[in-house]
């Protein structure tokens, strides 16, 4: 059974710092690699998604990575703000993409003004 | 892009009441969603994988009786929690997926937190 793990679980930093944010899976036989965005008592917002074949993608400040045969990926912030506050969750997709997502708990992460 | 929209946003109800939460894909065709359930602190869990026009595939330990997943056309499904007790106060999301996307994404609504009195 895949089971995901993030660290840390909660994250405060000073404005303007690069973080990353670490994930790893089990079960290195999976479809795809996708982080969201949890803000409090919302939905989830994707931002960024990693096929099983890939190595890394990347949209503005955000950087993902995938090593799939160790079984981590991490999650890349530049220059945090603010607005970047929220839950960040990993998620595994596994038998062929059909299946639905396995989930980390989350890295709660606030960015200090 | 693609939208999934959720409703309701927020329920309280007595102990007892059966509740139901709709989940609509709003510019494309889901014919398969999936039902979470997230409590607090804790990672979203899959509850069940609804299938347009035919039986939803539950996960091990989610009780099909109690949470009834309707999936009748391919833009809408539906979750009730049947017979609604304390212990299902939880926040329930779904997602669908838009196979016409780039790399197929999973969309998912805004969740709704279920209180249950």
């Amino acid at each position: 059974k895949q089971e995901v793990t993030q660290i840390p679980a909660a994250l405060s930093v000073p404005e303007g710092e690069n973080l990353v944010l670490n994930c790893s899976f089990t079960d290195s036989a999976i479809y795809n690699l996708q982080w969201f965005r949890q803000d409090p008592g919302k939905g989830l917002t994707s931002l960024l998604l990693i096929q099983s074949s890939q190595r890394e993608q990347t949209s503005g400040r955000l950087n993902a990575s995938l090593d799939k045969s160790s079984g981590r990926s991490t999650l890349y912030i530049a220059a945090s703000q603010p607005g970047d506050s929220a839950t960040y969750l990993c998620a595994v997709a596994s038998g062929g993409g059909a299946d639905g997502l396995t989930f980390g708990k989350g890295t709660h992460l606030i960015i200090q003004p | 892009g693609a939208v999934v929209s959720q409703h309701p946003s927020w329920v309280i109800c007595k102990s007892g009441t059966s509740v139901k939460i709709e989940c609509r894909s709003l510019d494309f065709q889901a014919t398969t969603m999936f039902w979470y359930r997230q409590f607090p602190k804790q990672s979203l869990m899959l509850m069940a994988t609804s299938n347009e026009g035919s039986k939803a595939t539950y996960e091990q330990g989610v009780e099909k009786d109690k949470f009834l997943i309707n999936h009748a056309s391919l833009t809408l499904s539906t979750l009730t929690v049947t017979s609604a007790h304390p212990e299902d106060s939880s926040f329930y999301i779904c997602s669908a997926r838009d196979y016409t996307a780039a790399n197929e994404k999973l969309f998912f609504g805004s969740g709704t937190q279920l209180s249950v009195l």
